[in-house]
């Protein structure tokens, strides 16, 4: 069963405020990303990490930064929320290809965040 | 990345087949094909993949071409719930790459 969990599941916040959003994941994995997703719209890579201390960008460009000091938690941060900000980031992660072949991504609930 | 190209959207009416097509064609040997599914705003979920030979679980089956440049995802009889978007990608073996999603297919069940 795959656990991976957000922090928080809402959050409504105004703007010019420094904000964290958590994710954890108790599995292990090496590899882990955030994806930033518009209502009915595709889900969008913002950042990844292929293990601590590495980090990427994604395809879309963001303002967040993210950074991975342990292996199970990858926090993102915005240091000015916007109105434009306004979206769901969801966190997943997967394992290591040695152990778990092609392990499959593992998606946490998201977290929705509303910048007033 | 190998892009993906899938439908829109697509019916099924509730208790008959869903097979949901996904077009890959500039796929490369080392890459898996993989299908997940989001329903509502949730986080996808995670339903099969597979590199050239068809698979099986108990969510669904996945049939690849022998050309490997298209596949589809088979749920064998469609109830309400699978009402979802469905996305196909893939990723090679390594798995060091990052791993982006189209904008997938919208599946809706008729009752």
């Amino acid at each position: 069963e795959a656990d991976i969990y957000q922090t928080p599941r809402y959050l409504v916040i105004g703007t010019g405020k420094k904000i964290t959003l958590e994710c954890s994941q108790t599995m292990g994995h090496d590899k882990m990303y955030w994806y930033q997703q518009d209502p009915g719209m595709e889900l969008h890579l913002i950042h990844y990490s292929y293990g601590v201390n590495s980090t990427e960008k994604g395809d879309l460009s963001s303002e967040s930064t993210v950074s991975r000091i342990r292996t199970e938690h990858f926090p993102l941060t915005l240091e000015s929320a916007r109105p434009s900000h306004t979206s769901q980031y969801l966190c997943a992660s997967s394992g290591h290809f040695d152990r778990v072949l092609n392990s499959p991504l593992h998606f946490g609930n998201g977290t929705r965040l509303t910048v007033t | 990345d190998a892009k993906t190209t899938q439908p829109p959207s697509m019916d099924c009416a509730e208790g008959r087949a869903a097979n949901l097509p996904c077009n890959h064609s500039t796929i490369s040997g080392n890459e898996y094909v993989y299908w997940y599914r989001q329903i509502h705003s949730q986080g996808p979920q995670y339903i099969i993949h597979g590199l050239k030979n068809n698979e099986t679980n108990e969510m669904a089956s996945l049939i690849i071409t022998e050309d490997r440049k298209s596949s589809t995802l088979i749920l064998p009889h469609a109830t309400l719930r699978d009402t979802a978007v469905y996305y196909c990608i893939v990723r090679n073996s390594g798995g060091y790459q990052k791993v982006t999603f189209g904008t997938g297919t919208k599946l809706q069940v008729i009752p």
